[in-house]
């Protein structure tokens, strides 16, 4: 069965820092890797999508990388604003089993300090 | 148009009533699903509609009850619901059911009292 971890928990940084936050998911059989943010009391808002075949993606100040066969994803965000305070979900969409859908890890809850 | 609508935004209820949430999505997937997302927790799937028909109930309680009208709705029907059933309902579309991107509403807030 798929597993999703995420660290750090939490993050604080000052404004203007560069910054890596790390999903780790246990079988690397995967279709593929979704990045998502989500403000408090909002939907999740998609940021990036990873096909399976795919080594990394970009959208504007946003990174995210994928290593299958260690299992792990980065989403890197450059020149850290306030406004990118928010949590970061990843989630992982397996291949072994066709019919399991989304698995999410449990978030990295980010303030960027002004 | 990557919008999936979501209403009602905050829904207020008791344990004896019934109400319904309701989602909408015009970018014509054909996978809808809903999740129950609780405080600084993940969001856990409950229902998955594919081509209308529902393909996966995560077991959720028979006090939850969902229904796909047609291929750009999808309702919840709530009934009977417990205190515990307080959370924040998401609904979510996806080209197809296990491929392409999810994409989120903004979510129904209920409380239940």
């Amino acid at each position: 069965k798929q597993e999703v971890t995420q660290i750090p928990a939490a993050l604080s940084v000052p404004e203007g820092e560069n910054l890596v936050l790390n999903c780790s998911f246990t079988d690397s059989a995967i279709y593929n890797l979704q990045w998502f943010r989500q403000d408090p009391g909002k939907g999740l808002t998609s940021l990036l999508l990873i096909q399976s075949s795919q080594r990394e993606q970009t959208s504007g100040r946003l990174n995210a990388s994928l290593d299958k066969s260690s299992g792990r994803s980065t989403l890197y965000i450059a020149a850290s604003q306030p406004g990118d305070s928010a949590t970061y979900l990843c989630a992982v969409r397996p291949g072994r089993n066709y019919g399991q859908n989304f698995v999410f890890g449990p978030g990295t809850r980010l303030s960027v300090l002004p | 148009d990557t919008e999936v609508t979501q209403t009602p935004k905050h829904l207020v209820m008791g344990m004896t009533n019934k109400k319904s949430l309701k989602c909408e999505q015009h970018m014509g997937h054909r996978a809808m699903y809903w999740y129950k997302q609780k405080a600084k927790k993940p969001p856990e799937l409950m229902f998955v509609y594919s081509y209308e028909k529902l393909s996966i109930n995560e077991s959720v309680p028979s006090r939850f009850s969902p229904e796909c009208p047609n291929s750009s709705l999808l309702n919840l029907h709530l009934h009977a619901l417990q205190p515990e059933d307080s959370a924040l309902y998401l609904c979510a579309s996806s080209r197809e059911e296990g491929t392409g991107e999810l994409f989120f509403g903004e979510g129904s807030r209920l409380t239940v009292l």
